[in-house]
């Protein structure tokens, strides 16, 4: 297992701000990343895979890019229904999840 | 469409077993790599066991020894069992399906089933 490390925790913003979240594993692996969003009481959701590619229905506000040991997942303004904890994932380790708060 | 339903989740006294089963329709269980991730009250996803199309099967280190997971194809439903059931492993199941290949993302979800671990 290749350890994740997400930052930050959590963070709060303005409706309209640009916010980005970052994952570093702890060893490269290429672009084998993905990412996904989770609401309250909710299942997580697919927003991108592998680093770069937005899984359909996302809004092309999100966006992703890495690979190695970097990667960012980045909302270019930020609306009230992404509120919500967003999880990295490579193979079957997760990050420890990123809390997006609306300031 | 692709649904996912899980069941069977239930309060069960530490030491004790428990079988969930996700239902599965829009996709053929026996054809995916078919995934249960967890989730403990407050805490993050945490990866349990994966079944691939050609059988294979891999487990988490805290799940290894105690877990089973399996499917039924003329039901086309996949199944995990857990035996020597603990505290920490009160959580939320979900199972997903993932893709079969690099980057191994998991893209339809099931809504989860609870289990609780508790005297």
């Amino acid at each position: 297992d290749i350890p994740m490390t997400q930052s930050p925790t959590s963070l709060s913003a303005s409706v309209g701000d640009r916010v980005t979240i970052t994952c570093r594993p702890s060893q490269s692996i290429s672009n084998h990343l993905n990412w996904y969003q989770q609401k309250p009481g909710k299942a997580p959701k697919l927003l991108i895979y592998g680093a770069s590619t937005l899984q359909s229905g996302v809004p092309p506000r999100f966006s992703g890019t890495g690979s190695g040991t970097d990667f960012t997942i980045t909302i270019s303004s930020l609306q009230p229904e992404d509120v919500g904890i967003y999880y990295c994932q490579q193979l079957w380790t997760f990050g420890q999840g990123t809390k997006v708060e609306i300031k | 469409e692709v649904q996912l339903v899980e069941s069977g989740g239930a309060l069960i006294q530490p030491g004790g077993s428990l079988r969930l089963s996700c239902a599965a329709s829009g996709v053929t269980v026996s054809l995916s790599y078919m995934t249960w991730v967890r989730q403990a009250p407050g805490k993050g996803l945490e990866w349990v066991s994966t079944i691939y199309s050609d059988g294979r099967a891999y487990y988490a280190d805290s799940v290894k020894g105690r877990c089973i997971i399996s499917r039924e194809n003329s039901k086309n439903t996949l199944y995990v069992q857990i035996n020597s059931l603990r505290a920490d492993d009160t959580a939320v199941y979900y199972c997903a399906r993932a893709s079969s290949g690099w980057p191994y993302y998991l893209d339809y979800w099931g809504q989860g089933t609870l289990v609780a671990v508790s005297s």
